[in-house]
């Protein structure tokens, strides 16, 4: 079975820019979530789908994060524009539904903003 | 005061100790107690989950989760060096539906051969 799949590994931009990363869960999870994990910290949940609704974006900054998944199945997350504080690595993980305590990450996204 | 405390070490052990890992919350609504390992440029796997207190074992490892102390502790038996990862505990409700865990900072674990 393959695995959650995250693109890119790593990215490097000066702040004010612009960044989309895009996750592909496995196949038949309906459950899609992004985290931020700041360096020396846990992930902190950013936004939670269910197929293509949102179910929870509490703790997402909106004036500056987007998160999309379109059809059900890949999900985009972009950073518009980029602060400092930002950087962290961007995961993606997923479920088989909403209602269960097993989550499985992708290898995420290293984002540096310089 | 953070909502689960996990010391982030390094734990630094020999070969085949025992190892204990341990975090304390203060959220009583916390029903759900899971561990994760991480390993370096990797994302987060789930080694084990439990209901409520008490203990479980699944090979090498025992979670166990103390509700009246609010403190969960994980260990590894026969520890290996490529049981070197940082571990993650996190606790969720089981409100609304959502299980959305809250995580600890991480320990970081190396065991040297």
């Amino acid at each position: 079975e393959a695995g959650v799949a995250q693109s890119p590994r790593y990215k490097i931009i000066e702040k004010r820019q612009s960044v989309a990363f895009w996750c592909n869960p496995i196949s038949g999870h309906a459950t899609l979530y992004w985290y931020q994990q700041i360096l020396g910290q846990g992930p902190k949940l950013l936004i939670q789908f269910q197929n293509n609704g949102v179910v929870d974006d509490s703790q997402l900054p909106k004036d500056r994060f987007s998160a999309e998944r379109l059809k059900g199945v890949d999900s985009t997350l972009k950073i518009q524009p980029a602060k400092l504080e930002d950087s962290a690595v961007y995961l993606c993980a997923s479920s088989l539904v909403v209602r269960v305590n097993e989550q499985f990450f992708g290898p995420g996204t290293r984002l540096t903003v310089l | 005061q953070k909502e689960v405390e996990q010391d982030p070490g390094p734990l630094s052990v020999p070969e085949g100790a025992i190892v204990s890992l341990n975090c304390t919350y203060s959220n009583s609504a916390f029903q759900y107690f899971m561990w994760y390992r991480q390993y370096s440029r990797k994302g987060p796997e789930l080694l084990m989950y439990t209901y409520s207190s008490g203990n479980k074992e699944d090979g090498r490892f025992t979670a166990q989760v103390d509700k009246s102390s609010k403190y969960i502790s994980l260990f590894i038996r026969d520890s290996q060096p490529s049981d070197s990862a940082t571990y993650l505990c996190a606790m969720s409700e089981a409100s609304g539906g959502s299980y959305i865990p809250t995580f600890g900072r991480g320990t970081s674990l190396i065991v040297h051969p």
